[in-house]
């Protein structure tokens, strides 16, 4: 139980182009969700918290304009990097966390972003 | 405000060796903490958590304690094997605001020799 799926596992794009990544809870219901970038050999930074049917809260210095997030449904959230440039290029990994008090986030596969 | 710190890797054992990866924390309140690992090019698995002091957290082999009074949540295992070999990053949940945000560590990498 508790798995946490992202389409697309990579994507390449071209610098000027956006990119939606999408995260789904595959067997349960996902009150928040969150989205995290990773650095090469780095630890995750919390990007923004989602949760369903608000908009999501950024973290500070994330750009809100720039990573667009929407939390439509209690299963699937979604991250658009518009307008990608090549410092974009990243490991982009979504988390999701039962409702009803439940603490334990379960993290999905990441996505890896390369902008050229 | 609230952090943890994780020892510095890369760490490197001979398989079979014991393996102890430190992790200290500091937080208003009481968080729980928990244990995550990364294989190359995955996402985060969950190994262990604790959610109140005294708690022991165990799983395939790997344990760790909440320590209130040293405020550490330190990692162990008997026997490592190869398969062992991936970053491990501690975390506490900030449950304060509600929305239960992580603080994470910064990752410890384990790599593991036949």
């Amino acid at each position: 139980g508790a798995v946490v799926s992202q389409h697309p596992s990579w994507v390449i794009c071209k610098s000027g182009t956006s990119v939606k990544i999408e995260c789904r809870s595959l067997d349960f219901q996902a009150t928040t969700m969150f989205w995290y970038r990773q650095f090469p050999k780095k630890s995750l930074m919390l990007m923004a918290t989602s949760n369903e049917g608000s908009k999501a809260t950024y973290e500070q210095g994330v750009e809100k304009d720039k990573f667009l997030i929407n939390h439509a449904s209690l299963t699937l959230s979604t991250l658009t990097v518009t307008s990608a440039h090549p410092e974009d290029s990243s490991f982009y990994i979504c988390s999701a966390r039962a409702g009803q008090g439940g603490e334990t986030q379960y993290f999905g596969p990441g996505t890896r972003l390369l902008v050229l | 405000g609230n952090s943890v710190t994780q020892m510095e890797g890369p760490v490197t054992l001979s398989e079979e060796a014991f393996l102890t990866i430190n992790c200290t924390y500091t937080a208003t309140g009481y968080p729980s903490l928990f244990w995550y690992v990364q294989y190359p090019g995955e996402g985060l698995q969950l190994l262990l958590k604790a959610t109140k002091a005294d708690d022991k957290g165990s799983n395939k082999g790997f344990e760790a304690t909440y320590r209130k009074e040293t405020t550490s949540f330190h990692l162990e295992k008997g026997s490592v094997q190869v398969s062992d070999s991936a970053v491990y990053f501690c975390a506490l949940s900030e449950g304060a605001s509600g929305t239960y945000k992580y603080i994470f560590g910064t990752g410890t990498r384990l790599k593991v020799l036949a």
